[in-house]
């Protein structure tokens, strides 16, 4: 198995534009999960989906954040607008029972 | 509700030293405990887990054993090498559902 694929690897965009990060799970494996790292916050949730339904997005941020899983292969975050402080590296993960997650190699965003 | 504290860092060793990294839990229920382990630059990857009391998990010459009397899961190695330098995660959960994780300790191992 490919592990779980995020796209892309590095995003640089201006303020204000919208930001649209891309996640391909593990199939078969019925939980997602968004989180975003950095240094200050370190590693914070913002939502995760359980059979591409989301459960919990208490972590989202603002009416910025947007998550979708339209179906069980593939599943996005959307920015907009960006701005400087959403500047991070974004982490999806897929988990199956009571294996643990397995983590994507993220997505590293810059918003200048 | 759920929670984990790990110790703090940086901790930096020498090469073949013993390692701890300390992680006590709060949990309701009876959770899974996990050990994760970021490398520069790349995700998080599962290192080694234990799914009841008295379980030991161990991988790559790492161990921890969930100990429900001291609400603890420990790592330990005992040689550690330059390879080992990341940053530790300790989390908790029902497993496939929301993990709760430590703050994260940075390792560094000087040869």
């Amino acid at each position: 198995d490919a592990g779980v694929i995020q796209s892309p690897r590095h995003e640089v965009t201006e303020m204000g534009q919208e930001v649209t990060l891309r996640c391909k799970p593990i199939s078969g494996h019925d939980y997602l999960f968004w989180y975003r790292q950095t240094m200050m916050r370190g590693l914070e949730l913002l939502i995760y989906f359980n059979n591409n339904v989301p459960i919990d997005d208490s972590g989202m941020p603002e009416d910025r954040f947007s998550a979708k899983m339209p179906n069980a292969s593939f599943s996005n975050l959307k920015i907009q607008p960006s701005e400087p402080r959403d500047s991070a590296v974004y982490f999806c993960a897929s988990s199956l029972h009571r294996d643990g997650y397995t983590f994507g190699s993220g997505t590293r965003l810059t918003v200048v | 509700g759920n929670s984990v504290t790990q110790m703090e860092g940086p901790v930096t060793l020498s090469e073949e030293a013993f390692l701890t990294i300390n992680c006590t839990y709060t949990a309701t229920g009876y959770p899974s405990l996990f050990w994760y382990v970021q490398y520069p630059g790349e995700g998080l990857q599962l290192l080694l887990k234990a799914t009841k009391a008295d379980d030991k998990g161990s991988n790559k010459g790492f161990e921890a054993t969930y100990r429900k009397e001291t609400t603890s899961f420990h790592l330990e190695k005992g040689s550690v090498q330059v390879s080992d330098s990341a940053v530790y995660f300790c989390a908790l959960g029902p497993g496939a559902q929301k993990l709760v994780f430590g703050q994260g300790t940075r390792l560094t191992i000087n040869p």
